[in-house]
């Protein structure tokens, strides 16, 4: 059983480019939640997506947008990169619904330079 | 929004003894507490998680306890071995909101 798969695990981006990140849930899952951890502290919700629609969204601008597809699989975008956009970017899964088990994948490390 | 609190920001035990790690949440409303554990080049792992029904909950060397009352949580670790040696982060989600906030994590040292 397959856990939480992010790709890519590593990116190198140009200031003001825009980059795509791809997340496949665990087996089961049909919730998906990206989160934002800087170096040295803890993840930041950035939003979460149910039934391809965004449920809940954290306190990140407009430029990051995200997608989910029909099997559950889920990308963030974040557009006009800044040098702050720098940090590991988290996919989580979980069963759906309220206070359930979110699971993480590795991640993917973004660096803007 | 919930804010959630963590102390210490390091810690650094000999192997054998405990280690515990607190954290305080503002939100009354918080029923969920989930503990990971982040070792270095990986995503966050869950160790352990209790809900605002039960006080206690223990996994083996790992236990968690819940104070509704003074709004703190914490994890317990006894007999550390070198593979505990992480980042353990503890979070919060109140009953009405999806997502989960997070301490801003603590860096366990176990030496051999």
């Amino acid at each position: 059983d397959a856990g939480v798969t992010q790709s890519p695990t590593h990116l190198i981006k140009t200031r003001g480019q825009q980059v795509t990140l791809r997340c496949s849930p665990k087996s089961g899952h049909d919730t998906v939640s990206w989160y934002q951890q800087a170096l040295g502290q803890g993840p930041q919700f950035i939003f979460q997506y149910y039934e391809e629609e965004e449920r809940q969204r954290g306190n990140f601008p407009d430029r990051f947008s995200g997608h989910q597809f029909p099997n559950y699989s889920s990308e963030l975008n974040v557009n006009a990169l800044l040098l702050g956009d720098s940090a590991l970017y988290l996919c989580a899964s979980s069963p759906g619904g309220l206070n359930t088990e979110a699971f993480f994948g590795q991640g993917t490390r973004l660096t803007v330079v | 929004g919930e804010n959630v609190e963590q102390h210490p920001s390091t810690l650094s035990v000999q192997e054998g003894d405990s280690a515990v790690i607190k954290c305080t949440y503002s939100d009354s409303a918080s029923n969920y507490f989930p503990w990971y554990k982040q070792e270095l080049g990986k995503g966050p792992q869950l160790i352990i998680d209790i809900r605002s029904n039960v006080g206690e909950k223990k996994d083996q060397r790992i236990a968690v306890t819940l104070n509704k009352t003074a709004k703190h949580f914490s994890l317990h670790i006894t007999e550390t071995q070198p593979e505990d040696s992480a980042v353990y982060f503890c979070a919060a989600s109140p009953s009405n909101d999806y997502k989960l906030s997070f301490g801003a994590g603590t860096t366990v040292t176990v030496r051999a």
